[in-house]
């Protein structure tokens, strides 16, 4: 139905490497937004993004709305232990209203 | 511009008592989602509500569970009997559209029920 599959489920890396996560569904979405959780926070709004094939960047974040509109990917260069944390896509599915979110993506940055 | 404001942070309630947990939008934001978050798990939806109307309650229990979001105030999620199995960090987030888009998360409010 609507779920949001996201994947890797957890990622282990090393300082300054790059990483790379996706989120896919079933379903046709009309935005991608991506999220990172720190520990005993709310979810911060990182990157949106409106338009199939759309590649937006915040500083060492980049996402992609996939032309299909079924997908999603994050790319984080150059890693920093700052950068630990859980990461969740989410989204309004086109035939809801609703926002959905994906498992979310745990990384760990080892210095 | 304050941000999604919950509270309480912390909310401690013992097994049969009620639980109401508050959630006021971003200014100018009139859609707000509730979250549960259990530990080391991702986001549930529970329910969407605009002013004076909820839109979709598909993600709630369906008993002992309610949510509002009256024309003045703030929305409120109640949870009345809580049970151990509450126990969880409970997040709204608000929206100025109909969709989530750019949907803004508050801090939490984490139940635990002793």
């Amino acid at each position: 139905g609507q779920q949001l599959n996201q994947s890797p489920q957890s990622m282990f890396i090393q300082e300054g490497e790059d990483v790379s996560m996706n989120c896919t569904s079933s379903s046709i979405f009309n935005t991608w937004l991506w999220y990172k959780q720190d520990p005993g926070e709310g979810p911060v709004l990182l990157i949106a993004l409106y338009k199939a094939g759309e590649l937006t960047s915040n500083g060492r974040l980049t996402a992609q709305f996939g032309i299909t509109r079924k997908d999603s990917f994050l790319n984080i260069s150059a890693s920093i232990p700052s950068d630990v944390g859980i990461y969740f896509c989410a989204g309004p599915p086109s035939n809801n209203n609703d926002m959905r979110f994906g498992a979310g993506t745990r990384l760990t940055v080892k210095p | 511009n304050a941000g999604v404001m919950q509270n309480p942070r912390h909310l401690v309630r013992r097994r049969g008592q009620e639980a109401r947990l508050r959630c006021s939008p971003m200014k100018g934001h009139s859609h707000v989602y509730w979250y549960r978050q259990l530990p080391e798990e991702g986001l549930k939806f529970m329910v969407y509500l605009q002013k004076e109307n909820i839109i979709d309650e598909s993600g709630m229990p369906k008993e002992r569970f309610s949510a509002e979001f009256p024309k003045e105030g703030p929305s409120i999620l109640r949870i009345q009997q809580v049970v151990r199995g509450d126990s969880a960090a409970y997040f709204c987030a608000s929206s100025p559209l109909r969709g989530g888009t750019e949907a803004f998360f508050g801090q939490g409010t984490r139940l635990t029920v002793v």
